[in-house]
């Protein structure tokens, strides 16, 4: 089955910048979008379409893409921010929906 | 306002059958495909299943193929999951969540959830 793989865990200092991979061998040919889960809630769609971001979010967030790699940036990390992040993308067939295993963001 | 509730979790002893629902309101149900996703305690997110806008289509992971059944009713404005032949592994919060209804499958919204244990 396919597969998205993230980093289990990735710890920054407060005003740093955190960067947080997803790799997959079809995300040269397929959108990634990403979410925000803190404890408790429901997740959040942050950037969708590798590098775009919904309204509301706020601009340090970003997202841009290498091959089959992406990456989800946060630029000047604040308290705030400490939550699990989850990247999405659809397999090779467009049959179904796959989240990568998740990625906790620790604000040290 | 979009709006998406989930209900009828629960305690199940495995083998056992329950139906979840997932009310919608602030946007035009029979305009969107529909997502169930869930997640084991302590763990990631998982896609479950998906219908499109008018329910002719589903689609299923294999995890739960021949066991749940999406569906959905544009009268009553809401989302179903039937899980039938329940594991213990299918204990997890259940969300329903709404697509975007632009370009590739994604969720914009998502209902708080609903937890289902799956136990002696």
């Amino acid at each position: 089955s396919y597969e998205l793989t993230q980093p289990p865990s990735v710890s920054v200092s407060p005003g740093q910048t955190a960067r947080i991979t997803c790799s997959g061998d079809a995300l040269s040919k397929h959108y990634v979008y990403w979410y925000q889960q803190r404890p408790g809630q429901a997740p959040l769609l942050v950037i969708f379409q590798d590098t775009e971001r919904p309204s509301g979010i706020p601009e340090r967030f970003s997202g841009s893409t290498s091959g089959t790699t992406v990456t989800l940036t946060i630029t000047g990390v604040q308290a705030e921010d400490e939550a699990d992040y989850y990247c999405q993308s659809g397999d090779s067939s467009g049959n179904y929906e796959v989240f990568g295993g998740g990625t906790k963001l620790t604000v040290l | 306002e979009v709006q998406l509730v989930e209900s009828g979790g629960g305690l199940v002893q495995p083998g056992g059958s329950l139906r979840l629902s997932c009310a919608v309101s602030g946007f035009t149900f029979n305009r969107y495909w529909m997502h169930w996703v869930r997640q084991p305690p302590g763990k990631g997110l998982v896609w479950v299943s998906r219908i499109n806008s008018d329910g002719s289509s589903t689609t299923y992971a294999d995890s739960v193929k021949g066991r749940f059944i999406i569906s959905r009713d544009s009268a009553k404005n809401t989302l179903y999951l039937q899980m039938n032949s329940l594991r213990g592994e299918d204990t997890a919060v259940y969300y329903c969540a709404r697509d975007a209804g632009v370009g590739a499958p994604h969720f914009p919204h998502w209902g708080q959830g609903t937890m289902v244990t799956v136990s002696p």
